[in-house]
């Protein structure tokens, strides 16, 4: 069985700096790792995945992540937040033979200012 | 864009009745999902459907739970008698292949309020 932690329910940060949330997993297979966005009131909108290849993925509005599978993680970074991207963030896993997702229970990332 | 739809938006309904919970998705998909959010919680997985069945449920999804696929193009989740823990909101999501295959795509979701 897969399952997902993040740590951190809240980030605050301010406009303009950088920012990462923080993603571990564990999973007894091979897993594929995402990151879905979920602004207020709206549904989950894929911001990036990884399914094979490269270790870093990049994905919509300038966010990044890194698998790293000796430590079971998959941060997701940006460079410098603007307020817009003020929204509830899912890390997401599936693995084996199942279709389903398992999520996080999320971190809102709240700019400020 | 294609984009996976649900309604209702909002449903209030009082404890007991039957809830009917309606999405279409995208029209080339093959894996349909169901998912709910209570307020403030995780995400998480209730029913996969594939080829007229469903393919894996959750401990969540029990017999007050059913879903349908009617015609070509809708997918619903029917909640038999619905409870105040039933308050939460519904994902529907579907998928193109399997587990293989990445993105799932999600509706904008249905909120449901049991009274």
């Amino acid at each position: 069985a897969q399952s997902v932690t993040q740590l951190d329910s809240q980030v605050p940060v301010f406009e303009e700096a950088p920012v990462e949330l923080r993603c571990n997993y564990s999973s007894s297979v091979s897993v594929y790792l995402f990151w879905y966005v979920q602004y207020p009131n709206q549904g989950l909108q894929l911001l990036l995945k990884y399914l094979s290849g490269s270790t870093l993925v990049k994905g919509i509005n300038g966010f990044e992540a890194e698998f790293n599978k000796s430590q079971t993680s998959f941060h997701l970074r940006k460079p410098s937040v603007h307020i817009s991207d003020t929204a509830e963030y899912f890390c997401a896993v599936r693995g084996g033979a199942t279709n389903k997702l398992i999520f996080g229970t999320g971190t809102l990332l709240a700019v400020q200012p | 864009e294609p984009e996976v739809t649900q309604t209702p938006s909002h449903q209030v309904t009082q404890m007991g009745q039957e809830v009917i919970l309606r999405c279409v998705p995208i029209s080339n998909h093959l894996y349909f999902y169901w998912y709910r959010q209570i307020l403030g919680q995780k995400v998480e997985f209730l029913v996969s459907f594939y080829n007229n069945e469903i393919s894996e449920k959750s401990e969540i999804f029990d017999d007050q739970f059913s879903v349908e696929r009617p015609d070509g193009s809708n997918f619903t989740l029917k909640i038999r008698s619905t409870k105040l823990e039933d308050s939460a909101m519904y994902f529907c999501a579907s998928s193109a292949g399997a587990a293989n295959t990445g993105e799932l795509f999600f509706g904008e979701g249905s909120r449901l309020t049991v009274l």
